[in-house]
């Protein structure tokens, strides 16, 4: 079965500086996507970013960036420019090319300091 | 565009109690999905719709728990009798039908506390 790994419960950042959050998965899966979801205080839970497997090219949203390294199965988030904003819950996921669901990591909380 | 509702946000009952817990996608999304996280672990797939159809329930942890999605549109998931270890946040998502990337689109969540 395919597992998620977020080795840092709990992380901080200075506002204004750059954090990478790091999550690591198990597959056999060669097609593959994997998914940083934020959950704010608020609760609903919202996309950040994608990664489709099968393209080589690191994904981009802003001051959101991942460094997905295939053959290590790595898949960490960079959020450049930290803002108070940021504070939240963070996710990994996984989903196969076969299957529907989703597998998540524990999460990291991310904490940002004024 | 409306987002994924849940309701209740939160309910506390008693070991034995039943408890619905309803989910309403986003309107046109074919997909559906429960899933559940306890308190400092992961998120966990419970089950897929496809309209009114389970198409995955592979996640479902036992018979108390039993999901319904009459008419293909919102969902309820019953826990009956509920156990301490049901205590948790119960997360709905849902997606169109389609591509394989789609992101799932998730609701706030229904904090469950079993006493």
């Amino acid at each position: 079965a395919q597992t998620v790994t977020q080795s840092q419960p709990e992380m901080s950042v200075q506002e204004a500086e750059t954090v990478t959050l790091s999550c690591t998965y198990d597959t056999s899966e060669s097609d593959y996507y994997l998914f940083w979801y934020k959950q704010p205080p608020s609760r609903q839970m919202i996309l950040v970013i994608r990664q489709e497997a099968y393209k080589q090219q690191n994904a981009t949203e802003n001051r959101f960036s991942v460094n997905f390294q295939k053959a290590a199965k790595s898949f960490s988030l960079k959020i450049s420019d930290s803002q108070l904003g940021d504070a939240a819950m963070y996710f990994c996921a996984y989903r196969g090319n076969t299957g529907n669901q989703f597998y998540f990591g524990t999460g990291t909380s991310l904490t940002v300091i004024p | 565009e409306a987002g994924v509702t849940q309701f209740p946000s939160h309910s506390v009952i008693e070991k034995g109690q039943t408890v619905t817990l309803r989910c309403d996608p986003i309107s046109g999304h074919d997909n559906l999905y429960w899933y559940r996280r306890v308190m400092g672990k992961e998120i966990k797939f419970l089950l897929h719709f496809v309209k009114e159809s389970k198409q995955d329930e592979s996640g479902m942890p036992n018979n108390r728990f039993l999901a319904e999605r009459t008419g293909g549109t919102y969902s309820t998931l019953k826990v009956q009798p509920a156990e301490l270890e049901d205590s948790g946040v119960y997360f709905c998502a849902s997606s169109p039908l389609g591509l394989a990337d789609n992101e799932q689109f998730f609701g706030p969540g229904t904090r469950l506390t079993v006493l």
